[in-house]
């Protein structure tokens, strides 16, 4: 297995620009979340989905933020518009609701900067 | 008051001492509890977990879990270079988790 795949690595822009960062969940996991990891304030949950349904995003900052999962394979994490206080490094991860699993299993990340 | 409380460090140990990391955490209703090691610049990866109070030993590691006192610890024995990281702690609640802020640790050679 290729474990939970994030794209881009890096992604640097303007402030104002739209960012979507994109995730790959493990195939068989039905749940998916999205964090944010600063040095301030360091993983912060903003979102998490269960079968592609999106089940507490009381995360999520603000309304320039917006997550999706059209399908069990793939999910979308978009800003709109960006600013430079959303730079951070941005984790998917993902596991399976069945107990047995006690863990996520992170992506390498995106590192966003915007500036 | 923050769900997790865990000290930042950094924490600088000699190659072979014991390492001792810990967090406390506010929630009686947290069951399991996990272990994260994080490498500069890549993901968290699942070190340990344990359910409830107790030990739970694998080869250097031993976590440990006190209820009671709401007190969760990491040991690494024998420490070695490539355990410099970003430890973080996490509890997990209704299929959610709550992570500590992250210990930093350098094993000097």
């Amino acid at each position: 297995d290729a474990g939970v795949i994030q794209s881009p690595r890096h992604e640097v822009t303007e402030m104002g620009q739209e960012v979507t960062l994109r995730c790959k969940p493990i195939s068989g996991h039905d749940y998916l979340f999205w964090y944010r990891q600063t040095m301030m304030r360091g993983l912060e949950l903003l979102i998490y989905f269960n079968n592609n349904v999106p089940i507490d995003d009381s995360g999520m900052p603000e309304d320039r933020f917006s997550a999706k999962m059209p399908n069990a394979s793939f999910s979308t994490l978009k800003i709109q518009p960006s600013e430079p206080r959303d730079s951070a490094v941005y984790f998917c991860a993902s596991n399976t609701g069945d107990g047995k699993n006690y863990g996520y299993t992170f992506g390498s990340g995106t590192r966003l900067t915007v500036v | 008051q923050k769900e997790v409380e865990q000290d930042p460090g950094p924490l600088s140990v000699p190659e072979g001492a014991i390492v001792s990391l810990n967090c406390t955490y506010s929630n009686s209703a947290f069951q399991y509890f996990m272990w994260y090691r994080q490498y500069s610049r890549k993901g968290p990866e699942l070190l340990m977990y344990t359910y409830s109070s107790g030990n739970k030993e694998d080869g250097r590691f031993t976590a440990q879990v006190d209820k009671s006192s709401k007190y969760i610890s990491l040991f690494i024995r024998d420490s070695q270079p490539s355990d410099s990281a970003t430890y973080l702690c996490a509890m997990k609640g209704f299929n959610k988790f709550y992570f500590g802020s992250g210990t930093k640790l350098n094993v000097k050679p």
